[in-house]
């Protein structure tokens, strides 16, 4: 089975630090990916990577940077917390570049912002 | 501008009913269309999907129908169980994007009655 793990269920943090996500896959994906999860607006892309060290901005990239070194390993920065990133965190995996898959999702962050 | 476009955020079915989730999509682009449950705290997980080559795609208690010249897909479940009830996301990919990401519309509740 595919697994795509997140480093933390929950996370508290102050507005203004500096904030880790990290995802990690067991499958070689190619293809990684972070959504954010608000009431009444579904998943939202925030930024993805379809090779190490390549990243590409998804939708709502503002406030957030990624990093990919590894394969296997995706983390999303937040570079100065603020409360409208109180949120869900989604990372999601992809076996490849183009094709007809499905991506895999870890079990979420709730990060809240006080 | 939603892409991807689920109108009804919830639904209630007694159980052993029929639930029928809808979705509506405005990207031509698009060739293959996902559906994903997610219960709360977790990610979601994907349940069944189908391209667009095809108009049916059938797994289990789960069928997708696909009408591409009203761009709208839907989701069957027959007979409904209780533990079906969850939040369901439609998704799209298509185009020639480098890893041709998932757009998700905002999802339906669904709450099966016992």
């Amino acid at each position: 089975d595919v697994k795509v793990t997140q480093s933390s269920r929950y996370l508290v943090k102050r507005t203004g630090e500096k904030v880790f996500l990290e995802c990690v896959q067991d499958m070689d994906h190619e293809n990684m990916f972070w959504y954010r999860q608000d009431p009444g607006l579904g998943l939202r892309l925030i930024y993805f990577s379809y090779d190490v060290k390549m990243k590409e901005k998804g939708d709502i990239p503002e406030g957030y940077s990624v990093s990919r070194e590894k394969k296997e390993r995706f983390s999303l920065i937040l570079e100065s917390a603020s409360t409208n990133q109180t949120s869900m965190y989604l990372c999601a995996s992809s076996l490849r570049r183009t094709g007809n898959t499905e991506a895999f999702f870890g079990q979420g962050t709730r990060l809240t912002v006080v | 501008d939603q892409q991807v476009k689920q109108n009804s955020p919830s639904l209630s079915v007694q159980e052993g009913r029929i639930s029928i989730l809808n979705c509506d999509y405005t990207n031509s682009m698009f060739d293959y269309f996902l559906w994903y449950k997610k219960y709360p705290a977790e990610g979601p997980t994907f349940l069944i999907s189908i391209s667009s080559i095809k108009d049916k795609n059938e797994d289990g208690r789960f069928t997708v129908f696909l009408n591409k010249s009203a761009k709208h897909l839907s989701l069957h479940i027959v007979p409904s169980q209780p533990g079906d009830s969850a939040v369901y996301f439609c998704a799209a990919k298509g185009g020639s994007g480098s890893a041709r990401q998932l757009t998700f519309g905002s999802g339906t509740q669904l709450t099966v009655l016992p």
